[in-house]
């Protein structure tokens, strides 16, 4: 099955600077790859997917790349603001079965 | 448009005991994911169902059971439950067709039942 690694466990940023997420995949047949935000005691939100056929894609201040022959993507946030502290979960898909990473412990410090 | 729904939001329960946790789905979805998260670790999938049949499973056991109803809203069973069950559950609704190419859609997320086993 599929298996997604996650790095770094936890980040701390100061407002303002950007913050990276980096994730593996195992299975080259995966070809869909979203990041969730989860805030403590509330569900996974999807804020951004990319699929196979596209290198990178941004949404204001969201940015995610993906290296398929690498078998990794990453996701980059700017300008980091307080309410982006979060855990982020990336993910990875073939089949509508997701394979989370480990997660990330986002703190923005003001 | 409603999004998805769990019910209960909390729960607890001995070793030994059953519990069925229950999903609805977001309006026009026909496919229900279900997951468990388990403290400070990431969702895993426990399996799906796609018009009221199981459409693949992760690496659960059988006494995880699961049922689909014609209104696409889920229900998720576990037998004889074990410490290691206590975990958050969600579900996650999607609209899909299950054949191949599988093309994902997004996976909306229910708000979770904590279950803790005692």
């Amino acid at each position: 099955g599929e298996n997604v690694e996650q790095h770094p466990s936890t980040l701390s940023v100061q407002e303002g600077d950007s913050a990276v997420i980096k994730c593996t995949y195992s299975d080259s047949a995966s070809n869909y790859f979203p990041w969730y935000k989860q805030e403590l005691g509330k569900r996974p939100q999807l804020i951004i997917d990319i699929r196979s056929n596209v290198g990178e894609k941004k949404d204001q201040r969201i940015a995610v790349t993906l290296n398929k022959t690498a078998k990794h993507f990453s996701l980059h946030i700017t300008e980091t603001q307080p309410e982006d502290s979060a855990v982020y979960f990336c993910a990875a898909s073939g089949d509508n079965k997701l394979s989370f990473g480990a997660g990330t412990t986002v703190t923005v410090r003001a | 448009e409603t999004g998805v729904t769990q019910s209960p939001t909390h729960l607890i329960k001995t070793r030994g005991q059953q519990v069925t946790l229950r999903c609805s789905s977001q309006s026009g979805h026909n496919t229900v994911s279900w997951y468990q998260q388990a403290l400070g670790q990431g969702p895993q999938f426990i399996f799906q169902y796609y018009r009221e049949e199981e459409n693949g499973r992760g690496n659960f056991p059988p006494r995880f059971s699961g049922l689909q109803f014609p209104n696409y809203s889920s229900e998720l069973n576990v037998n004889a439950l074990e410490l290691d069950d206590s975990a958050l559950y969600l579900c996650a609704s999607s609209w899909g067709l299950a054949i191949k190419p599988y093309i994902d859609n997004e996976q909306f997320f229910g708000p979770g039942t904590r279950l803790t086993v005692l």
